[in-house]
């Protein structure tokens, strides 16, 4: 069965700082990739998806991650953090070539950015 | 914006009750999702369901649950005989289905917390 795994558990950034969270995943075949956001007592939201082509994928509120196969892994960055953007994030794969539609998440990772 | 909607946002129940956890998909979406998170454990994915059937299912999803979609914009999951380690946040979510399996973005729920006694 495939695994994502996201090493870092809890960071904590001050405001300004560049952010880079890990993720990487087991599955050897074909793969789309998600980043899932979740604000204090809100909804997972979609940051960023991958699915082919460019492998630096841009999402919302000035979040990038970048596919690299040979790696396995998605790492998603921000240049530069905002308070707001203390959250828990989520690295989530589909199998892309098996018709399969349930992701598989990693164990998120707590940003706390302090001001 | 539509948003996928959970009733109730938090379930306490006794051990070998039944409970019903409901879900409002948006409205023009075709796959729907249950995915549970245990306290300080990753989110699971339990079951997809598609055009009235079930799709996929984890290992998780024994004879235990169920799912439903009973009219047009409810999609509930059942578990008949709830154990102790069933508490945990149950996430629905849905899919619009037309873009191809590949490119789908799933839209998640806020989450019921289901506690058992």
């Amino acid at each position: 069965a495939q695994s994502v795994s996201q090493h870092n558990h809890h960071v904590i950034l001050s405001e300004a700082a560049s952010l880079e969270l890990g993720c990487n995943y087991s599955y050897g075949g074909t793969v789309n990739l998600f980043w899932y956001v979740q604000y204090p007592g809100q909804h997972l939201q979609l940051l960023l998806k991958y699915f082919s082509g460019d492998p630096l994928v841009k999402g919302i509120k000035g979040f990038e991650a970048e596919f690299i196969k040979s790696k396995f892994s998605f790492n998603l960055r921000k240049p530069s953090v905002q308070w707001s953007d203390t959250a828990e994030y989520f690295c989530a794969v589909i199998q892309g070539d098996t018709g399969r539609r349930a992701l598989t998440f990693g164990s998120g990772t707590r940003l706390q950015v302090q001001p | 914006e539509p948003e996928v909607t959970q009733t109730p946002s938090h379930q306490v129940t006794q051990m070998g009750q039944e409970v019903i956890l409901r879900c409002v998909p948006i409205s023009n979406h075709l796959y729907f999702y249950w995915y549970r998170q245990i306290l300080g454990q990753k989110v699971e994915f339990l079951v997809s369901f598609y055009n009235n059937e079930i799709s996929e299912k984890s290992e998780i999803f024994d004879d235990q649950f169920s799912v439903e979609r009973p009219d047009g914009s409810n999609f509930t999951l059942k578990i008949r005989s709830t154990k102790l380690e069933d508490s945990a946040m149950y996430f629905c979510a849905s899919s619009g289905g037309t873009s191809g399996f590949r490119t789908d973005t799933q839209y998640f729920g806020p989450g019921t917390r289901l506690t058992v006694l």
